[in-house]
This record gives C-alpha cells, sequence and structure tokens, in this order.
C-alpha cells in the first residue's frame, strides 16, 4: 500500500462546478497535511494546508481533514479552466510543517470551457 | 509569502559534466532544505534532507557520492550533480520550510546529452 494515494485521474469538470479531489494516508501519526497544485513544466505551488480535523476553508479552496478515517480532500468551487493542472497531496508525520514531504501520485484536473 | 529561489532554471550539458543548482530561502532561514527529482508523468521523489552546518541525509537508492549537498548557510543550499550521465536528466526542486508548509523552488530542468 503506498503511504500516500490520491483518486485516479484524471478528472473532468465543466467550467463553474466543482471539482473535488480526494487524499487517503497510511501512516496514522501524520500531523500536517498539504495540498500542492502543479502546471506543467513547473514547480509545485502550495494552495492549502490544514492540521486540524475539520474543514479549512481559502477563497475558492475548501480542504477537509478526517484523522479517523485517515482522509483528506480539496474542493474546488467554481472551477476555472486556470485550475486546469496536476494537483499533489503532500503528508508530513509528525507535528511540524517543516519535515518531510511525501507525495501522492497526483491528479490531473481538467476545467473544460 | 515564502520564497525559495533555484537556480539555474535550466542546463543543457555534455555527458561526464558536474553541474551545480542552488536554492536560497529569500525571506526566511531554513535549517534544513529538501531536493526533489521528478521524472516526466511522476511525483517527486525525494532525494535527500540537507541539514545546515551537517551532513545530509539521503534517501534510500540515492548514491551521496554523485548527488552532493552542501548547506553552508541558513539560506544556501546546493546540489551537485557529479559526472552526469543522461539517465540522470530530470528536474530537480528544492524546498524549504516555514509555518505555512513547504516552498518550492521553481526547479531545474538538468538535460544530459
Amino acid at each position: 500500500q503506498k503511504e500516500v494515494e490520491q483518486n485516479s485521474g484524471p478528472l473532468s469538470v465543466p467550467e463553474g462546478a466543482i471539482a473535488s479531489l480526494n487524499c487517503t494516508y497510511s501512516d496514522r501519526g501524520s500531523q500536517s497535511f498539504f495540498w500542492y497544485r502543479q502546471y506543467s513544466g513547473k514547480s509545485p505551488e502550495l494552495i492549502m494546508s490544514i492540521y486540524s480535523n475539520g474543514d479549512k476553508e481559502d477563497g475558492r479552496f475548501t480542504a477537509q481533514l478526517n484523522k479517523a478515517s485517515q482522509y483528506v480532500s480539496l474542493l474546488i468551487r467554481d472551477s476555472q479552466p486556470s485550475d486546469s493542472a496536476t494537483y499533489l497531496c503532500a503528508v508530513i508525520a509528525g507535528g511540524t510543517s517543516y519535515g518531510k514531504l511525501t507525495f501522492g501520485q497526483g491528479t490531473i484536473l481538467t476545467v473544460h470551457p | 509569502g515564502a520564497v525559495v529561489s533555484q537556480h539555474p532554471s535550466r542546463v543543457i550539458c555534455k555527458s561526464g559534466t558536474s553541474v551545480k543548482i542552488e536554492c536560497r530561502s529569500l525571506d526566511f532561514q531554513a535549517t534544513t532544505m529538501f531536493w526533489y527529482r521528478q521524472f516526466p508523468k511522476q511525483s517527486l521523489m525525494l532525494m535527500a534532507t540537507s541539514n545546515e552546518g551537517s551532513k545530509a541525509t539521503y534517501e534510500q537508492g540515492v548514491e551521496k557520492d554523485k548527488f552532493l549537498i552542501n548547506h553552508a548557510s541558513l539560506t544556501l543550499s546546493t546540489l551537485t550533480v557529479t559526472s552526469a550521465h543522461p539517465e540522470d536528466s530530470s528536474f530537480y526542486i528544492c524546498s524549504a520550510g516555514d509555518r505555512g508548509g513547504q516552498h518550492f523552488g521553481d526547479g531545474t530542468r538538468l538535460s544530459i546529452l
């Protein structure tokens, strides 16, 4: 079993719809969770970080964390074509944001007009 | 937000050449930086953890004598790919963390002819 798994893509949604990206992790001791966006040929860009159970909202993005289920998700509301990218879920075991990231394999999102 | 600068952005060189890549944290100090490698259509794979003032920690399967890491100050880490060969061609990315999470440099695309 991979340490961090993301729902297999690619995911295609129409412009204006909600895109839902999911991620599960195997290390129950993990404390820090991140979503990165990576455009083709570019390095990852941090979108959201979440450390506590529940929802965290930032603009059109909402991260959801359920530690009991070892599940973290990212919702993108009012999806735009510019949101088309690969989304990477990343996890750090331990209690800081400074540690070693373990990435999922990524989910390719395409938002079509 | 936190900025990580990586240099150069692209290198094309002949087989057998050694290539140095620099990673700088511009507005914060980083006792730890990370070096990743990403092959086409794959996720990021951690190569090593760079520790200021001490030896780097390499992931399993990464040759420490081939990928030399130096972290001489709180804002600079360097990765030197020694005697590079075509199979070392990849996208190399560094990151450094603050309270908000890990922030990535823009990456270096290395092409060995």
